[in-house]
């Protein structure tokens, strides 16, 4: 089975622009979630999305925002950037079984650069 | 809301000694799922190993194994045998059977010294 894949891998944007990252899930997986890393903050929770739904979101301003698609491919978008956007940004997939342990399976994350 | 803290922001071990990396949680919930990931420098986030909090006996994947505490809201990973590749970022993470909101804590930069 093919991993979590993100699009693009990197980017570079200036101040004051939007920006879409692409995330496509393992196989089957339903669920896919938004993690924000940087080196002060570490992993922060985003959102997560359950059948196009958002199901859980985490604490970060309206500028970010999200959707997931009928064959559970997922979007983040980020609009009006400020340099401290500049991130990791990471996506997880997991089955999403009620009851089952849904460990999360990574993406090699999108490398934001906010200038 | 669910909080996990990992109070060693790096530590250090010899290559073929044992280190024990430190993770504690906070949560009112029974019944949750707990993880380590392993973030190689500048490569994928990968699941070590997971424990299911309903589990008493502690897991084992090979050369790693963790000590779960589950009164004590503890759950620490053993490596060992430590060989150079371990050398990453490690992350403890929580997960309840109630919603996919995963928490991490800040994580743990290990070296491996040859």
């Amino acid at each position: 089975k093919a991993g979590v894949t993100q699009t693009p891998r990197y980017l570079i944007k200036t101040r004051g622009q939007q920006v879409t990252l692409s995330c496509s899930p393992i196989s089957g997986h339903r669920s896919v979630s938004w993690y924000q890393q940087t080196p002060g903050q570490g992993l922060q929770f985003l959102f997560e999305y359950f059948s196009e739904t958002q199901r859980n979101k985490g604490n970060f301003p309206g500028r970010f925002s999200g959707r997931q698609f009928s064959n559970s491919r997922s979007e983040m978008n980020v609009s009006t950037l400020e340099l401290g956007d500049s991130a990791l940004y990471l996506c997880a997939s997991s089955l999403a079984v009620a009851g089952g342990v849904n460990e999360q399976y990574f993406g090699p994350g999108t490398r934001l650069t906010v200038t | 809301a669910q909080t996990v803290t990992q109070s060693q922001p790096e530590m250090s071990v010899q290559e073929a000694e044992t280190v024990t990396l430190s993770c504690t949680y906070d949560t009112s919930e029974s019944d949750y799922y707990l993880f380590w990931y392993k973030q190689p420098p500048s490569r994928q986030m990968i699941l070590v190993i997971r424990q299911e909090a309903y589990k008493q006996q502690n897991a084992t994947e090979n050369r790693f194994s963790v000590n779960f505490q589950k009164a004590a809201k503890s759950f620490s990973l053993k490596i060992s045998d430590s060989q150079l590749g371990d050398a990453a970022m490690y992350f403890c993470a929580y997960i309840s059977t109630v919603n996919n909101d995963m928490r991490f804590g800040a994580g743990t930069r290990l070296t491996v010294k040859p």
